[in-house]
């Protein structure tokens, strides 16, 4: 079955810096790639996602590539503010004959230190 | 709306008992999924649904019965609870069966089995 492998685990910046979270995905049928934001005692919230026929996606001061080749995608936070300081989860969605799956990373804190 | 509801919030169980973890959608929504979330292990499927009387399982199903006679309702039965089923679930829904529509999840459910 689908894996999703999220790194770092952990990631600390100063605010106003970017920050980026890699994921990788093992079965080649993804199509769909979702982000999601959880922050502490509250439930996980889409954020961004992207579609396997696009490279690239962006929404203000977040953005998602997608590298299909490699089976890579990524999340870039730019100019980042303690507001963003949360847990996020990366998933990759395959379509089947009894409806999708959804397959999340295991996730990465991030601290953005004001 | 009140989008996804979860019942109850908290709840304590004893090893070997059983009890049902309720979710209610009032978005018209064609899928269903519950989801547990242990500390460094991201959120794992358990089982879902793309409609009344469907439902399939996900990663780590063992442990767990669903049903899904309305589209309203997919409620999350622990049949016999042990302790490595002390865990936070959550329910998710989306609009359609296919992929590329993103999650709605309830606030979650955090159990304990002592």
């Amino acid at each position: 079955g689908e894996n999703v492998e999220q790194h770092p685990s952990t990631l600390s910046v100063q605010e106003g810096d970017s920050a980026v979270i890699k994921c990788t995905y093992s079965d080649s049928a993804s199509n769909y790639f979702p982000w999601y934001k959880q922050e502490l005692g509250k439930r996980p919230q889409l954020i961004i996602d992207i579609r396997s026929n696009v490279g690239e996606k962006k929404d203000q001061r977040i953005a998602v590539t997608l590298n299909k080749t490699a089976k890579h995608f990524s999340l870039h936070i730019t100019e980042t503010q303690p507001e963003d300081s949360a847990v996020y989860f990366c998933a990759a969605s395959i379509d089947g004959t009894g409806g999708f799956k959804t397959i999340f990373g295991a996730g990465t804190r991030l601290f953005v230190k004001a | 709306n009140a989008g996804v509801t979860q019942t109850p919030k908290f709840q304590v169980l004893k090893t070997g008992q059983s009890m049902t973890l309720q979710c209610a959608q009032d978005m018209n929504h064609e899928y269903m999924s519950w989801y547990r979330q242990d500390p460094g292990m991201g959120l794992r499927l358990i089982h879902y649904s793309v409609g009344a009387g469907i439902t399939d399982q996900g990663e780590v199903p063992n442990g767990y019965n669903v049903s899904r006679s309305t589209t309203e309702d997919f409620p999350l039965r622990l049949l016999s609870a042990a302790p490595s089923q002390t865990s936070v679930y959550f329910c998710a829904s989306s609009p359609r069966r296919t992929s590329h529509y993103g999650y709605t999840f309830g606030s979650g459910t955090r159990l304990t089995v002592v």
